[in-house]
């Protein structure tokens, strides 16, 4: 079956220090790929996607790169800021398994300032 | 748009009693999805309806655990009777089911129960 493999934590970084999150991932199709970032006390948010091989998604200076060859999707930022602290998840769709999504274990992050 | 919305926020109750949780999907969404997380477990699927029906309820634990969507605006997690290992942050979701796959799910904030 379909599986989200993600670098344990936490992580404890700096603010400015440069972001990297591990993810990869296993799925019978072709799936679609996704960082979703829940902060304390509230639900998950989708912070970035792709939906094929080497696209890029970005968002609030946030990136990652769909990596077929690699089956990998990781998460990086240049320079982290205290208000990044959260947990991100990384999670896959694929539309030939004919369901839902599939989350990874989840990565948490604190950044100090 | 208000996003999904999730009722009550804060559940307190005793071993024993029953416990309703409710969501309202984004209208317009054609598949809710009920999920559990735990420090011990992470974040756990539980059930997902498509078009109101449920598709997939094999992550529900056992018969205490049960799921409606009676219609595309309302869903109901129920749970009879409660034990403390229940106690979690439960969040439902919503998505609008594509040919080409499922796109992004929205969470609602999350129903915090505590049994006691």
């Amino acid at each position: 079956g379909n599986s989200v493999t993600q670098m344990e934590g936490p992580v404890t970084l700096s603010e400015e220090a440069f972001l990297t999150i591990n993810c990869t991932y296993t799925a019978t199709g072709y799936p679609s790929l996704f960082w979703y970032v829940q902060y304390p006390g509230e639900g998950l948010q989708l912070l970035l996607k792709a939906t094929k091989a080497d696209d890029k998604g970005s968002n609030k200076g946030f990136e990652a790169t769909y990596r077929k060859e690699t089956t990998s999707f990781h998460l990086e930022k240049g320079s982290v800021q205290v208000s990044d602290s959260a947990v991100y998840f990384c999670a896959l769709s694929d539309r030939n398994y004919g369901q839902n999504f599939v989350f990874g274990p989840g990565t948490r992050l604190s950044v100090l300032p | 748009d208000a996003g999904v919305i999730q009722s009550p926020r804060h559940e307190v109750t005793e071993m024993g009693q029953e416990v309703t949780l409710r969501c309202k999907p984004i209208s317009g969404h054609n598949s809710l999805f009920w999920y559990r997380q735990t420090m011990m477990r992470g974040l756990e699927l539980l059930i997902y309806f498509n078009n109101n029906v449920p598709i997939d309820d094999s992550g529900m634990p056992e018969d205490r655990f049960s799921a409606k969507m009676p219609n595309a605006s309302f869903s109901t997690l129920k749970i009879q009777p409660s034990e403390p290992r229940d106690s979690a942050v439960y969040f439902c979701a919503s998505s609008l089911a594509a040919p080409q796959g499922y796109n992004e799910q929205f969470f609602g904030p999350g129903t915090r129960l505590t049994v006691l």
